[in-house]
Order: C-alpha cells, then sequence, then structure tokens
C-alpha cells in the first residue's frame, strides 16, 4: 500500500521562532498534497492543497506568509510555520493523493507542534 | 464551498450492538465519501468508501449507504467490539475539483464491553 510519512512526529519551540515539517511519499510520486490541522477534540480541516512545482492553493482564513509550502519534488512537501505563537500549537497532518484512478488520499502520521 | 454536517457527536453502544452514523453534505457535485476511524494521536485511517455511482456497499461489519437525492450519507458498524472505541470521521469531496476533503465534525464512539 501507499505510505506517507512526516517528520518530525513532535516538535516544541519557542515563541516566535519557525518549523519545519515534511512530508514524504515513500512508494509513490504524489503530485497533490493537502495539508490539515486539527485541534483537539476537533476535525480536520484543510488548510491549503500543495501541488508539485506551482504555488499552492490555500483555504479562506488560512494565512500563506505565515503557513509556507513548499512542494519542491514529486515525493516531498514541507510546511513552515513561521514566527509560530501558542495558538498555531496543533496536530498538523498532511495526505497525498496519487492519481493513479483512484480517489483515496493517503494520510501521513501527523506533527504535534506545541508553542511555548 | 462544501459543508458537511455528522451526527452525533458521541455515541455510546453496548458490544454486540450496532452502530450508525450520520452525515449530510451540502455540494450535489460531491462523488466521493470516505469514512476514516482515528484513534488518540493517531493518523485518520480509511475504513470504507463509497462513490456517487453507488447506493451502498458493505466490508464485513461496516457497510456505507449514500442517498444522493437527500444528499446525506450514513455509516453502520454491527456486531460492534471495544477495539470499534474511537473517532469516526465521514467526509465529501469533489474529484473534478482537486479532491479536496471537507470533514464532518467527527463521532466519537464508545463500545461498552
Amino acid at each position: 500500500g501507499a505510505v506517507v510519512s512526516q517528520h518530525p512526529s513532535w516538535v516544541i519551540c519557542k515563541s516566535g521562532t519557525s518549523v519545519k515539517i515534511e512530508c514524504r511519499s515513500l512508494d509513490f510520486q504524489a503530485t497533490t498534497m493537502f495539508w490539515y490541522r486539527q485541534f483537539p477534540k476537533q476535525s480536520l480541516m484543510l488548510m491549503a492543497t500543495s501541488n508539485e512545482g506551482s504555488k499552492a492553493t490555500y483555504e479562506q482564513g488560512v494565512e500563506k506568509d505565515k503557513f509556507l509550502i513548499n512542494h519542491a519534488s514529486l515525493t516531498l512537501s514541507t510546511l513552515t510555520v513561521t514566527s509560530a505563537h501558542p495558538e498555531d500549537s496543533s496536530f498538523y497532518i498532511c495526505s497525498a493523493f496519487a492519481p493513479s484512478g483512484r480517489f483515496e488520499q493517503y494520510f501521513g502520521p501527523g506533527t504535534r507542534l506545541t508553542v511555548t | 464551498g462544501e459543508n458537511v454536517e455528522q451526527h452525533p457527536s458521541t455515541l455510546s453502544v453496548q458490544e454486540g450492538d450496532s452502530a450508525v452514523i450520520k452525515c449530510t453534505y451540502s455540494d450535489s457535485a460531491s462523488n466521493y465519501f470516505p469514512w476514516y476511524k482515528q484513534e488518540l494521536g493517531k493518523r485518520p485511517q480509511l475504513i470504507i468508501d463509497i462513490r456517487s455511482n453507488v447506493g451502498e456497499k458493505k466490508d464485513q461489519r461496516i457497510a456505507v449507504t449514500l442517498n444522493k437525492t437527500a444528499k446525506h450519507f450514513s455509516l453502520h458498524i454491527t456486531e460492534t467490539q471495544p477495539e470499534d472505541s474511537a473517532v469516526y470521521f465521514c467526509a465529501a469531496s469533489i474529484q473534478a475539483a482537486g479532491n479536496k476533503l471537507t470533514f464532518g465534525g467527527g463521532t466519537r464512539v464508545l463500545v461498552k464491553p
């Protein structure tokens, strides 16, 4: 089956610093990846769609200058949370979509970000 | 944009009983409806999905039904077991619109032994 990894699995950073999260498709090429944020006891909220070789598409209300997304290759997308604040503390999950005739998205294991 | 509502938010059932979770969606163009199970701190796991050209799909103890006219779909879990305890999310997407998933609010299911 298709495998998506994320790194790191958890990170603690100080307020004002930046944090980069990596999302990799390990055994398939992903032209499109998605980034979600999930607060405790809440649902997954789509932040942005990451397309290889082009700019990411952000959902309404998501600050593109704060959440920088780079999809530099068909197997790697990165999310950088810039000038992090405590309210950015959340569970960040990526997913990858492989257009192989299937509708399914493959989720990464998530990254727990805590900003102190 | 698409809006997905999910009910109930919590569900407690006795082991062996059935559990039913219902979702409604707003965009009639949605054509893919997956259901995910998420355990605490883990990634969502796809448990079953249905496409708009199918009215019902079953996989062992899990079944999903879709009513396109009413724009609602349901998850049915029969013979529940304690390991079914988790949070379940429904979602909807449009294949021709980038496959973005819109999630329901989630249902916390507790199966009491």
